[in-house]
């Protein structure tokens, strides 16, 4: 079965610091990989998605940047933190032509 | 482009009270549609999923949705909710079967025992 992992789950980091959240994806290959930004009352934005190894599609101009270094691995990244980064983020995996997505346990970031 | 709306973004009700959430959405082609469940502490999951056939389509735990294209809509209704419901709900569109997913803002559910 595929399971998706998302790390760390909580992070606290200081204003102009740098990002790395990894996700990597297990027992599946070739997935469409997904990025999301969880706001209060604002849903799930889409930030990034990639549909292979170095293919990344931005959704949203911003602070971040994505890269897929490997088939299943997924990495949101920042080189310096704004305050207006801090949110939940989730991962998500799609498998082929079926629509249906599977999502990480997400990270929860907070930038002080 | 696709967008999602949901028209409740807090919805308190008692247990065995009926349940309608409202889902608008805004694609001129063909869709696929969802519905996702975050029940607290846990992963955003399926709760259901309309892709083709039958309007009326049934998820887990009792819940359906129905797809009505005149009106753009892909409302999730359950005849009876119970305090394990409590969750927040996001509706989803996927147009022509691309790659983006579009959620809506999310509705927020709590459920009195």
């Amino acid at each position: 079965s595929q399971t998706i992992h998302q790390w760390p789950a909580t992070l606290v980091q200081p204003v102009g610091s740098p990002l790395s959240l990894e996700c990597t994806v297990e027992g599946t290959s070739n997935p469409n990989l997904y990025w999301y930004r969880q706001a209060a009352g604002r849903g799930l934005q889409l930030l990034f998605y990639s549909v292979g190894i170095g293919q990344i599609s931005s959704e949203v101009p911003q602070n971040l940047s994505a890269s897929r270094p490997q088939d299943r691995q997924f990495i949101l990244s920042s080189k310096k933190l704004l305050l207006s980064d801090s949110g939940f983020y989730l991962c998500a995996w799609r498998r082929g032509t079926k629509n249906i997505q599977y999502f990480g346990a997400g990270t929860r970031l907070s930038v002080l | 482009a696709q967008s999602v709306s949901q028209h409740n973004h807090h919805v308190i009700l008692s247990e065995a009270a009926s349940l309608e959430l409202g889902c608008n959405y805004s694609y001129g082609g063909t869709v696929n549609l969802f519905w996702y469940v975050q029940y607290p502490g846990q992963h955003l999951q399926l709760l259901l999923k309309y892709f083709s056939g039958d309007p009326l389509v049934k998820g887990i735990k009792g819940f359906e949705a129905e797809f009505i294209k005149s009106k753009f809509s892909f409302n999730l209704r359950k005849p009876s909710v119970q305090w394990s419901d409590t969750a927040e709900y996001f509706c989803a569109v996927n147009g022509d079967g691309g790659f983006k997913t579009i959620f809506g803002a999310g509705t927020r559910l709590f459920v009195k025992a």
